[in-house]
C-alpha cells in the first residue's frame, strides 16, 4: 500500500464544473504539498499546508491532520486547468526511513469546453 | 526571477553512450534533489546533497552518478544509459531542511531522456 493515495486516478469534467481531488496518506506529516504538471513535465507549487485551508484565485486546498486527509478544489474549471495533480506529503524522518517528500500517483485532469 | 533551470530539455542518447544532465538555481538554496519521473509515475528521488553532502538513495543504481561542484549547479551523470532509463529527469531545490521540517520544494522544467 503506498504512504500517499490520490483518488481519483482519472477525472473528466465539463467546462465550469466543480472539481474534487482527494489525497490520503498514512504517516504523521509535517507539510503536504500541491503540485501541478502539465504536459511537457515541469512541476509547478500550488499549495503547502500542514493545517486548515487556503485558497488561491479559483483553487482551494484543505487538510485535515487528525484524518490523515487533503482534498484539491477547483472551482470554474477551465480547460487549462487540464494537468497531473500531484499531492506529496513531507513525513519528519522519525516516521520514515529519512526526510524526503513522499509522492501520490497523480491525478490526470482533463477539462473539455 | 530566482528560478530552477535544467538543460537540455530534451536529450537523446544511444544505448550505453553516457551522457550528463545540467541543473543550475538562482535561489541560493543549500539542498538540492534530482528525482527520475518514468510516464504516468510519481516521481522517484535519486539522490540530494545537502550542500557538498551527497545523500544517494539505497535503490538508486550505480549507472546514476552526480557531481555538485559549487552551490548553484548540480550533475546528473547516466554512465551506461539503457533504454529503461528513459524518462523525465527532474531537479528541485529547498533550502536546508535537516531540522526535519519541511521546506518548499522548487521544481525544474525537467529533462526528458530518450534512449535509442
Amino acid at each position: 500500500k503506498n504512504e500517499v493515495e490520490q483518488s481519483p486516478q482519472n477525472l473528466t469534467a465539463q467546462e465550469g464544473e466543480f472539481i474534487t481531488i482527494n489525497c490520503s496518506y498514512s504517516v504523521g506529516i509535517s507539510a503536504l504539498h500541491w503540485l501541478q504538471q502539465h504536459p511537457g513535465g515541469g512541476i509547478v507549487s500550488l499549495f503547502m499546508l500542514s493545517s486548515g485551508k487556503k485558497k488561491h484565485g479559483r483553487l482551494i486546498a484543505t487538510i485535515n491532520i487528525q484524518e490523515k486527509h487533503s482534498s484539491l478544489h477547483i472551482t470554474a474549471s477551465h480547460p487549462r486547468d487540464s494537468a497531473v495533480y500531484i499531492c506529496a506529503v513531507w513525513a519528519p524522518f522519525w516516521e520514515t526511513s529519512g526526510s524526503r517528500l513522499t509522492f501520490g500517483e497523480g491525478t490526470q485532469l482533463t477539462v473539455n469546453p | 526571477d530566482a528560478m530552477v533551470i535544467q538543460n537540455p530539455r530534451y536529450q537523446v542518447t544511444q544505448f550505453g553512450k553516457p551522457v550528463t544532465l545540467s541543473c543550475s538555481q538562482t535561489l541560493n538554496h543549500n539542498v538540492m534533489y534530482w528525482y527520475q519521473q518514468k510516464s504516468s509515475q510519481a516521481p522517484k528521488l535519486l539522490f540530494h546533497y545537502y550542500d557538498k553532502d551527497f545523500n544517494n538513495e539505497a535503490d538508486t543504481p550505480d549507472n546514476f552518478q552526480s557531481r555538485r561542484p559549487n552551490t548553484s549547479f548540480c550533475f546528473l551523470d547516466i554512465r551506461s544509459p539503457g533504454l529503461g532509463d528513459a524518462a523525465m529527469y527532474l531537479c528541485a531545490t529547498s533550502r536546508d531542511p535537516r531540522t526535519g521540517a519541511y521546506n518548499e520544494q522548487f521544481f525544474g522544467p525537467g529533462t526528458r531522456l530518450t534512449v535509442l
